[in-house]
C-alpha cells in the first residue's frame, strides 16, 4: 500500500525553527516529484514547495521563500521541509503528498499523508 | 485570494449531477494540467482526476475532469450523500512558477 506518514509538527515560538519529516513506503519514491502543501484548520489548501524526483529542482510559495528549504533522500524514502523564522502565519496542518510525474508541473498530487500540525505561538 | 476561481457552492438532490467550474488564465489552465481533489472533514485530500481528465484506480467513472482553453470542469453525476465534501482543482503556473489551487467548492446533497 502506497503510505505517506508525515513527522516532527508541533508547538514553535515565533522566529524559531522546524523540520518535518515524511516518511513514504509501499512505492517507488525516487521516481515521483513530491510536495507540502499546508492548510489551516477551515480553509483552503495553500501550496508551500515542490520538489523533482531527484531533487534538482525545487519551487516555493512566495509566502515562504527564503525561510523554508525542501529537500529529499532517495536512499531513505523521505522528504523533508526545513523551516525558519516561523510566524504566526505559518501555523497550519501541513501535508507530504507525491506527484504523478517525475516533474512537479505536471502537479497531480496523488498519495497524501494524514498531516502533521504546526502551531507557531509564543 | 485564488488564482483560480471555484463556485463557493453547490449542492444538488441525490443521483443528480453537479458540474463544479475552475478558472484560471493562460499561464495556469491555459498551458498545464489540472487536477481535482475531495476533502471530507478531518481527512487529507483525495486525488479524484489528474492531467485534466485521467481517473486514479479506485475513482469511479461518476466523476470526470475536462479542460477547455483556461477553465476546468469536474462533473459528478449520480450525486451520493457520501459525496458532501469540500473539491479543489489546482494546477501549476507557469508565469509565478509555483502550484495553485482554487478556493474549494462546498458540495452540499439536498
Amino acid at each position: 500500500e502506497e503510505q505517506l506518514v508525515e513527522s516532527g509538527g508541533g508547538l514553535v515560538q515565533p522566529g524559531r525553527s522546524l523540520r518535518l519529516s515524511c516518511a513514504a513506503s509501499g512505492f517507488m519514491f525516487h521516481d515521483y516529484a513530491m510536495h507540502w502543501v499546508r492548510q489551516i484548520p477551515g480553509k483552503g489548501l495553500e501550496w508551500v514547495s515542490s520538489i523533482s524526483w531527484n531533487g534538482s529542482s525545487v519551487a516555493y510559495a512566495d509566502s515562504v521563500k527564503g525561510r523554508f528549504t525542501i529537500s529529499r533522500d532517495n536512499a531513505k524514502n523521505s522528504l523533508y521541509l526545513q523551516m525558519n523564522s516561523l510566524s504566526a502565519e505559518d501555523t497550519a496542518v501541513y501535508y507530504c503528498t507525491s506527484d504523478t510525474a517525475r516533474a512537479y508541473t505536471y502537479f497531480g498530487l496523488d498519495v497524501w499523508g494524514p498531516g502533521t500540525t504546526v502551531t507557531v505561538s509564543s | 485570494q485564488s488564482v483560480l476561481t471555484q463556485p463557493p457552492s453547490v449542492s444538488a438532490a441525490p443521483g443528480q449531477r453537479i458540474t463544479i467550474s475552475c478558472s484560471g488564465n493562460s499561464s495556469n489552465i491555459g498551458s498545464n494540467y489540472v487536477s481535482w481533489y475531495q476533502q471530507v472533514p478531518g481527512a487529507a485530500p483525495k486525488l479524484l482526476i489528474y492531467d485534466n481528465n485521467q481517473r486514479p484506480s479506485g475513482i469511479p467513472d461518476r466523476f470526470s475532469g475536462s479542460k477547455s482553453g483556461t477553465s476546468a470542469t469536474l462533473d459528478i453525476t449520480g450525486l451520493q450523500t457520501a459525496d458532501e465534501a469540500h473539491y479543489y482543482c489546482g494546477t501549476w503556473d507557469s508565469s509565478l512558477t509555483t502550484g495553485t489551487f482554487g478556493g474549494g467548492t462546498k458540495v452540499t446533497v439536498l
